[in-house]
């Protein structure tokens, strides 16, 4: 079945650093992404989202931008910060079906 | 305002034991969830209830039941526990539908020896 992915299992960035993790998804008719943070023993906590008829979404230091064309998504992270660390979920929904979840990245930040 | 509470946050059963593992939301949400988490995997979706009075099966439901007991609550039931479903279980909530943001809780961490 299709399913959504991710390039990196880990990126390591430095403090005040920009990051950017990646997520490739495969079906064309997803309609909703979401990003979500994990922190070690924790929930998952969420960042930002986008429906498919946008291509850019702004938070307070996050942007996501979704390429159609490609089946791509991507969350930025501005000047990323120590509290940063932690793991970071794509998920993504098509049709009546409930989200599909990514398996992953674990961002680390260098002080 | 506590979001999603899920008890017990620990629990240790030997193999062939029942268990319920208890979830209630107070932010007036009318879908709820279930899913596990492996050990560097993604979470994958046990069971859900997009509105009070349906359930519906995810990704992986066998050995799993669920009650949506009332708007608040959605329990988990694992009636005979077996090693492979030691994992960390969360809950989950949104406000309406399945396209909208999940609300998380802080997971049962269960262990079946």
């Amino acid at each position: 079945g299709e399913s959504v992915g991710l390039h990196l299992p880990t990126l390591s960035v430095q403090e005040g650093d920009n990051s950017i993790i990646n997520c490739a998804y495969s079906n064309s008719a997803s309609d909703y992404f979401i990003w979500y943070k994990q922190e070690s023993g924790k929930g998952p906590q969420f960042i930002i989202d986008i429906r498919s008829n946008m291509d850019k979404r702004q938070g307070q230091r996050v942007t996501v931008l979704l390429n159609k064309t490609v089946k791509h998504l991507s969350l930025q992270i501005a000047a990323t910060q120590p509290g940063d660390s932690a793991v970071y979920f794509c998920a993504e929904h098509t049709g009546r079906r409930a989200l599909t979840f990514g398996s992953g990245t674990r961002l680390q930040v260098q002080p | 305002n506590a979001g999603v509470t899920q008890t017990p946050k620990f629990q240790v059963l030997k193999t062939g034991q029942s268990m319920t593992l208890q979830c209630a939301q107070d932010m007036n949400h009318n879908s709820m969830y279930w899913y596990r988490q492996d050990p560097g995997m993604g979470l994958r979706l046990i069971y859900y209830s997009a509105s009070e009075g349906t359930t519906d099966k995810g990704e992986v439901p066998n050995g799993y039941n669920v009650s949506r007991l009332n708007k608040r609550e959605f329990s988990l039931r694992l009636e005979s526990a077996a090693p492979s479903q030691t994992s960390v279980y969360f809950c989950a909530s949104s406000a309406q539908g399945l396209d909208q943001p999940q609300h998380f809780g802080d997971g049962t961490r269960l262990s079946i020896l």
